[in-house]
């Protein structure tokens, strides 16, 4: 069982490229979320989706793009690099709600290490 | 949302308890309690949730006060891999606008 793997783990940039990063899960999880991380800082919400089809944006949506083709699979895009995107990428997954309400904890994958120069 | 507060960092020896705190004093009815840690280097890993009463799996214990305004993660033996960022998070139902967002977390350093 592979959990949550991200694919690049590294990336090097330069500014104005574009670039898609993969996230794929095999535990038949609803929810994917896509988070950024900066340097000593907590996890910042970029876009998540609560099912194939759908998406929706988090705290920091700007400059990104993300679909939701499959279920197993959420892609985050960036269109025109900048250096502000540098950053630690990290995926996660979730069960969705039981009929209950009952929530469940995310699975997150390894990261990918974003550097846009 | 509702936001919770803990401490920037604590320390703790090797093998003694360590209780990390959180307030959410405007937590809601329908907020679940989560704790994930993130070890250096590392993605988030999940640690424990709960709703109002006090849980406990293989890795920690949850214990929520009756008033549910804050909670406290227990490690019962500290070890040196338990040295991470701790955070806590309320989750909200319904989930068409589910969304964890992480605060600061507190850092944990544990001493051999």
């Amino acid at each position: 069982n592979a959990g949550v793997t991200q694919t690049p783990k590294f990336r090097v940039l330069k500014t104005g490229q574009s670039m898609t990063l993969l996230c794929a899960q095999d535990m038949n999880h609803e929810y994917m979320y896509w988070y950024r991380q900066d340097p000593g800082m907590g996890l910042r919400l970029i876009h998540y989706s609560v099912g194939e089809g759908t998406t929706a944006k988090g705290e920091v949506p700007d400059g990104y793009n993300v679909s939701r083709l499959k279920k197993q699979n959420f892609l985050l895009g960036l269109e025109s690099a900048a250096p502000s995107q540098t950053s630690v990428y990290f995926c996660a997954s979730s069960r969705s709600a039981s009929g209950t309400g009952q929530t469940y904890g995310y699975t997150f994958g390894s990261g990918t290490r974003l550097t846009v120069v | 949302d509702a936001k919770t507060t803990q401490p920037n960092s604590m320390e703790s020896n090797e093998e003694e308890p360590v209780h990390l705190p959180c307030n959410h004093s405007t937590i809601s009815g329908t907020d679940y309690i989560h704790w994930y840690r993130q070890l250096p280097s590392q993605g988030p890993e999940y640690v424990i949730h709960g709703l109002t009463s006090n849980v406990n799996n293989r890795m920690a214990s949850l214990a929520i006060a009756e008033d549910r305004k804050s909670s406290t993660l227990i490690l019962h033996r500290a070890t040196l891999r338990d040295a991470a960022v701790y955070y806590c998070i309320l989750r909200s139902h319904p989930y068409n606008t589910d969304k964890l967002i992480f605060g600061t977390g507190t850092r944990l350093q544990v001493f051999p």
